[in-house]
């Protein structure tokens, strides 16, 4: 059984720019959900899809969207990046209560 | 809605000495409750987690927390550390959807 993957494992983008991370859930989990992680802080719930449709999302702007495909696997795009947009992006799978995390994209907006 | 408070950022704590990390929650609702250990560079791993029943939970590398519903708290607590347990530990409450971490608190263990 893998676990939860995702890639890139770090990016560098131009403020501006869009980014696409991608994150590959665990078998057999239907749930995928993403969490921001800045610098020294605790993890942001952005938001979380259930069985290809969004099941819930926290208080970030349009500019973050997201995909989960047919296997389960999930995509997070973000538009027009902002200097503050860096950190850690973290996803995690789950299938009940608990979530299985994957081990981040560190993205760096200049 | 709910939100998560880590009293601590950071704790420094000798070798095979206890700790206790503190945590506090509010909801309006009946949530579960969890500990996540971090890695330097690394993601998030299930140290606990509360759910139900029994308000005691222990984790296999000798962590244990208690959910005190009266004081709205999820201390961790080791009765004596390694080094190995150097790294950051985030408490969470959520359900299925949402979880709610805090800020974090580095456990820096000194040999």
């Amino acid at each position: 059984e893998t676990g939860v993957t995702q890639s890139p494992t770090h990016l560098i983008k131009t403020r501006g720019q869009q980014v696409t991370l991608r994150c590959s859930s665990q078998s057999g989990h239907n749930t995928v959900s993403w969490y921001q992680q800045a610098l020294g802080q605790g993890p942001q719930f952005i938001f979380q899809y259930y069985r290809e449709e969004e099941n819930g999302r926290g208080n970030f702007p349009p500019r973050f969207s997201g995909l989960q495909f047919p296997n389960y696997s999930s995509e997070l795009n973000v538009n027009a990046l902002e200097l503050d947009d860096s950190a850690l992006y973290l996803c995690a799978s789950s299938l009940g209560d608990e979530q299985y995390f994957g081990p981040g994209t560190r993205l760096t907006v200049t | 809605a709910q939100s998560v408070t880590q009293l601590d950022s950071q704790v420094p704590v000798f070798e095979e000495a206890p700790v206790e990390l503190r945590c506090n929650y509010s909801s309006s609702v009946s949530v579960y409750l969890f500990w996540y250990v971090q890695y330097p560079n690394q993601g998030l791993q299930l140290l606990l987690k509360y759910l139900s029943g029994s308000t005691l939970v222990e984790s296999i590398n000798g962590f244990e927390a208690e959910f005190n519903k009266s004081q709205t708290s999820f201390h961790l607590r080791k009765p004596s550390v390694h080094i190995s347990d150097t790294a950051e530990y985030f408490c969470a409450a959520g359900g299925y959807q949402k979880v709610t971490f805090g800020t974090g608190t580095k456990l820096q263990v000194i040999p």
